[in-house]
């Protein structure tokens, strides 16, 4: 079955960079693009961006542009998310997410989050 | 970007009623969206894709309509496993955004 399981909570100082895995297994995984979401706690769902473990190619939200780097390798298939510059506004749960068939962005598996926290 | 606006925001109904919620964009997003339910400390629950799809083993009680700028979600009988909050969000247009939400709580 499609399982997306992402790496464990952190907590990062104010500056500070941080990266989420996203280890798959169960399809394809080049042939589905990983969209990326958050959530800001007490707001509602945010679009972060997607990339394609196949051609490497990303869209990111404009809001997140020049801060976010979002990666794969294929070889353990795992998809990443890496955001910069980290701000206390960018404590949120973050979670990857699989698209319902290769040429939608409906996302149908989802990881299970992953709470990063900035705090000084 | 396309704005999703969602109405009502919030609304209160109890088990075995029918509700809708309607998801309105700001510019046309032609049948590319899609509508989450959102529930504490789990991840969103696809419901609907392209408007009015089910994806496998999401109940019938479930039904999305629309094109174009406005759509809507209904649910008919209401069962104690759906409140929580739904989103709808659009995939034609990059950012892929989403609806502010429409909190659904019992009665």
């Amino acid at each position: 079955q499609v399982q997306l399981v992402q790496s464990g909570a952190e907590v990062k100082k104010p500056g500070a960079s941080v990266k989420v895995s996203c280890k798959t297994s169960g399809y394809t995984f080049t042939s589905y693009n990983v969209n990326w979401v958050r959530q800001v706690t007490g707001q509602g769902l945010e679009w972060m961006g997607r990339m394609s473990p196949n051609s490497g190619s990303t869209d990111y939200a404009q809001k997140f542009q020049g801060r976010v780097t979002m990666s794969s390798d294929t070889s353990t298939r795992t998809a990443y998310m890496e955001l910069h510059g980290l701000r206390s506004d960018d404590t949120a749960i973050y979670y990857c997410a699989r698209s319902t068939s290769p040429d939608s962005s409906a996302s149908l598996f989802w990881g299970q989050g992953t709470l990063i926290i900035v705090s000084s | 970007d396309t704005q999703l606006t969602q109405s009502p925001s919030s609304l209160s109904a109890s088990i075995g009623d029918r509700v809708s919620i309607i998801c309105r964009s700001s510019q046309t997003v032609n049948a590319y969206l899609h509508w989450y339910l959102h529930k504490p400390g789990r991840a969103p629950k696809l419901l609907v894709y392209a408007a009015s799809n089910l994806p496998s083993g999401v109940p019938s009680r479930f039904r999305g309509s629309g094109s174009g700028t406005t759509f809507t979600l209904t649910i008919s009988g209401l069962q104690p496993e759906d409140f929580g909050t739904y989103y709808c969000q659009q995939s034609h247009r990059l950012p892929h955004t989403f609806g502010q939400g429409t909190i659904l709580d019992i009665k």
